[in-house]
């Protein structure tokens, strides 16, 4: 347990639905991002706020759409995926955005695209 | 573009075996850290090496960062099943994200 949850653990969807990631973290912390993990690839930054505001987007595609309310809770929200897109998708959180702050990850979301 | 290679991208020992693996870059970073990521959960930081020549130690496993802040090793002695996993390494620089490697696959069987 990192204080970092995520739901749903499991999604499949089809390349026409709408569905929602979601994120929230328990730990104060104030930076958070979106990270992909595909097989046979490096963890992909995807997305970082830090204090509720974007300050990355690591040129992911516009069928992915973050959303950042406050500093615990972080949404993905998921639009005419592709197959290509199936992986897991996790969160993480930090105190602050930059070098020396550790990263606690969520168990993420297995995300498969039909 | 900085790029992280690790190896082995995978390993299967007996339990009670030592092992190192690799991490490999041909850039320089300020730090490493390296990540321990268990099906079904999402990475934990081990330990984070920010001087070159670094060595730290947690219980059986020891890490060093090179000299020229490029590289770094992971080595296990005496494997348990519980050190199975995916091992990450991520490297830092500056105020950039971190670049995270492929990662080793280890299984230590009984």
């Amino acid at each position: 347990e990192t204080g970092v949850t995520q739901t749903p653990r499991h999604l499949v969807m089809g390349m026409t639905n709408k569905k929602s990631l979601k994120c929230e973290q328990h730990l104060g912390h104030n930076a958070m991002y979106w990270y992909k993990q595909s097989a046979k690839k490096p963890l992909e930054l995807m997305f970082v706020y830090n204090f509720k505001e974007q300050t990355e987007n690591n040129s992911v595609p516009s069928r992915f759409s973050p959303e950042c309310p406050n500093s615990s809770h972080l949404f993905l929200h998921l639009h005419t995926l592709q197959p290509e897109d199936s992986a897991l998708y996790l969160c993480a959180s930090s105190q602050g955005q930059g070098t020396g702050y550790e990263q606690y990850f969520g168990p993420g979301t297995r995300l498969t695209v039909t | 573009t900085q790029l992280l290679e690790q190896s082995p991208q995978f390993l299967s020992i007996q339990e009670g075996e030592n092992l190192t693996v690799y991490c490999n870059s041909s850039s320089v970073f300020s730090s490493l850290q390296w990540y321990r990521q268990e099906p079904g959960e999402g990475p934990v930081l081990l330990v984070t090496v920010v001087t070159g020549g670094e060595v730290k130690k947690l219980k059986r496993l020891t890490f060093q960062f090179g000299d020229a802040r490029k590289d770094s090793s992971l080595h296990i002695t005496a494997a348990q099943p519980g050190d199975t996993g995916l091992y990450l390494c991520a490297g830092e620089e500056g105020n950039t994200p971190l670049v995270f490697g492929k990662g080793t696959r280890l299984s230590v069987i009984a």
